[in-house]
């Protein structure tokens, strides 16, 4: 298996809703990313985990929240989202993240997340 | 002045014909180098990746890193309607811990005409 999995594919919430995005892969992968990527502009980084535990935090709105439950899951937690975090977001996974600085991630297709 | 710069295009060729993308850097302790293609409503896909300068190749594709003038490049022979797609370059220096983040170019809309 050398995917990285996404669900859902497309996410509508309101602005008072709570919901969450799932990434899994089960390449053995120690290092997991999530990115935010809005239309015609390159992705940017929001978190990174390595070997479970949160490394980089782009500095990010508290109404982002990740989880690492294990090595082979990553979840982002959405609470009060504004409409302009409407964007495709991106889950990656690397072998460490030394490999993945080197040599690239895997990226998954996806979540497009509308907020209303 | 951003870190990366990299012409957004759009980029419009007839099939068949070579392609040439370009990003250029500010970072010289940028070492790691990476392309990346994207299909409308996908996730990027890794390309090809090299160190420091030098060329490399890979069937249709030849990435060419040169260090002293910051600049990259990603060259596609007889392009095919299928490789329409943006184009990303990113790069990275993990000794600055940074931490595995990749500092990603704006994305090359690439069109290839049949």
């Amino acid at each position: 298996d050398t995917e990285v999995t996404q669900t859902p594919k497309h996410l509508v919430m309101g602005m008072t809703n709570k919901k969450s995005l799932k990434c899994e892969q089960h390449m053995g992968h120690r290092a997991m990313y999530w990115y935010k990527q809005k239309a015609k502009k390159p992705p940017e980084l929001m978190f990174v985990y390595s070997y479970e535990k949160l490394s980089i935090n782009e500095s990010v709105p508290s109404r982002f929240s990740p989880e690492c439950p294990n090595s082979s899951l990553l979840n982002l937690h959405l609470h009060a989202l504004q409409p302009e975090d409407s964007a495709l977001y991106l889950c990656a996974s690397s072998q460490d993240i030394r490999v993945g600085a080197n040599y690239g991630y895997t990226f998954g297709s996806g979540t497009r997340l509308t907020v209303v | 002045q951003k870190e990366v710069e990299q012409d957004p295009g759009p980029l419009s060729v007839p099939e068949g014909a070579i392609v040439s993308l370009n990003c250029t850097y500010s970072n010289s302790a940028f070492q790691y180098f990476m392309w990346y293609r994207q299909y409308s409503r996908k996730g990027p896909e890794l390309l090809m990746y090299t160190y420091s300068s030098g060329n490399k190749e890979d069937g249709r594709f030849t990435a060419q890193v040169d260090k002293s003038s910051k600049y990259i490049s990603l060259f596609i022979r007889d392009s095919q309607p299928s490789d329409s797609a943006t184009y990303l370059c990113a790069m990275s220096d993990f000794t600055d811990n940074q931490g595995g983040k990749l500092i990603f170019g704006q994305g090359t809309e690439l069109s290839v005409k049949p």
